[in-house]
Formats: C-alpha cells, sequence, structure tokens
C-alpha cells in the first residue's frame, strides 16, 4: 500500500527556508509516470497547489510561488523534498506531499500533512 | 490563477442526496475533463473520491458520482451516510499546465 509521510521543523522564522521532506513507502519514486508534489491549505482556506517534479526532471509549479520553491528527488532514500525560501506569515500552513499521475491528471495520493507555522 | 468557486457548506439528512458544485473558467474546467473531487476528514490524508469528472477509484462507493457541464463541475452523493460528513475539495488541471483547487465545502449530515 503506498503511503506518504511529510516530516521536518514545525516552525519557521520570517525570512528563512522552509524544508520539508516526504518519505514514500510501497512504490518506487523513480517512474516517468508519477510527479512528486506538494500542496498547502492555509488556515481557514482552500488548498494551493505548489508544485510537482517527475523522475526525470520534469518539474511545474505555481507561477505565484515559483521564484521561492525548490522541488527535488532522492530516489536512494525513496523520497522527495521542497524548500521555499524568505518566508512570511502567509506561509503557515498545512503542507501535504502528493503524488500525480500524469498518465490521467490526477492526485491519487496524499500524505496526512503537517503544520508549518512562520513566527519569530 | 484563480480558485475554483464552491458552496462553503452543504447538509442533508442520512439518506438523501446532495450535489456539491464547483465552478470554474474556459481554462480550466472548461478546457479539460480533469476535475477530480477528494474527500478530507480533519486530521487525515485526503482521499480522491472522483477523477477526470466522473471516474471513481477502486474501493470508492458508487453512491459517489461527478459530472460536468461547460465550466462547472458537480459532486453527488447518494444514500447519505454520516461517514460521508467532511470536506470536500474539487481541483482542475488548468491550460498552463498548473492545478487550481477550489476553496472547500463542508458537508454535514445532520
Amino acid at each position: 500500500q503506498l503511503q506518504l509521510q511529510e516530516s521536518g521543523p514545525g516552525l519557521v522564522k520570517p525570512s528563512e527556508t522552509l524544508s520539508l521532506t516526504c518519505t514514500v513507502s510501497g512504490v518506487s519514486i523513480s517512474s516517468n509516470i508519477f510527479y512528486w508534489g506538494w500542496i498547502r491549505q492555509p488556515p481557514g482556506k482552500g488548498l494551493e497547489w505548489i508544485g510537482a517534479r517527475s523522475y526525470s526532471g520534469n518539474t511545474h509549479h505555481n507561477p505565484s510561488l515559483k521564484s521561492r520553491v525548490t522541488t527535488s528527488l532522492d530516489t536512494s532514500k525513496n523520497r522527495f523534498s521542497l524548500r521555499l525560501t524568505s518566508v512570511t506569515a502567509a506561509d503557515t500552513a498545512v503542507y501535504y506531499c502528493v503524488r500525480e499521475y500524469s498518465a490521467n491528471y490526477k492526485i491519487d495520493y496524499w500524505g496526512q500533512g503537517t503544520l508549518v507555522t512562520v513566527s519569530s | 490563477q484563480s480558485a475554483l468557486t464552491q458552496p462553503a457548506s452543504v447538509s442533508g439528512s442520512p439518506g438523501q442526496s446532495i450535489t456539491i458544485s464547483c465552478t470554474g473558467t474556459s481554462s480550466d474546467v472548461g478546457d479539460y475533463n480533469y476535475v477530480s473531487w477528494y474527500q478530507h476528514h480533519p486530521g487525515k490524508a485526503p482521499r480522491l473520491m472522483i477523477y477526470e469528472v466522473s471516474y471513481r477509484p477502486s474501493g470508492v462507493s458508487s453512491r459517489f458520482s461527478g459530472s460536468k457541464s461547460g465550466t462547472t463541475a458537480s459532486l453527488t452523493i447518494s444514500g447519505l451516510q454520516a461517514e460521508d460528513e467532511a470536506d470536500y475539495h474539487c481541483s482542475s488541471y488548468t491550460t498552463s499546465n498548473t492545478w487550481v483547487f477550489g476553496g472547500g465545502t463542508k458537508l454535514t449530515v445532520l
């Protein structure tokens, strides 16, 4: 059974970099038919797609966040990561890691999410 | 990219049917049949319920169905059950090769 689990600091200071990792079990991330990505939900708001990357290095990102976002894959540990630079209070959210199945354009698996608060 | 528009809340009694709408634009819902619906119980991982407008993943009850007309997609849940109470989110792929989501709808089973 495919499982995704987010990990990382729950508190980040303003202007610093938010870093999260998603560990995948049940399937290898070394496949070009999937994208591995991130979605967030600020408190009381809807979901916001951040971006994703495939094993071959193809990426697509939310234009509003693209300049601050870096995604990467670590196939040796079957995990992938998100870096979001220059964070502000507006980046406070529950962050979810997800799998996108590119064959029929669906986001089919999600992690449980991790709350990241931006505060001094 | 603007978010898709969903009602903030809907409610229904056990056994009844409810429909949640999801309105987008010609750049997302109106242009692609890549609309999905997710069920989200707080504290748990969101679950894919419908993809490509009307397809159900394996294991999803046939009480859940999806449709689309123009720039509006809909999720219908028939025979409401207590465990259906959750937040429901719609999403669509866009002509900019991005994903856009709705604001979410809280379903209350009375």
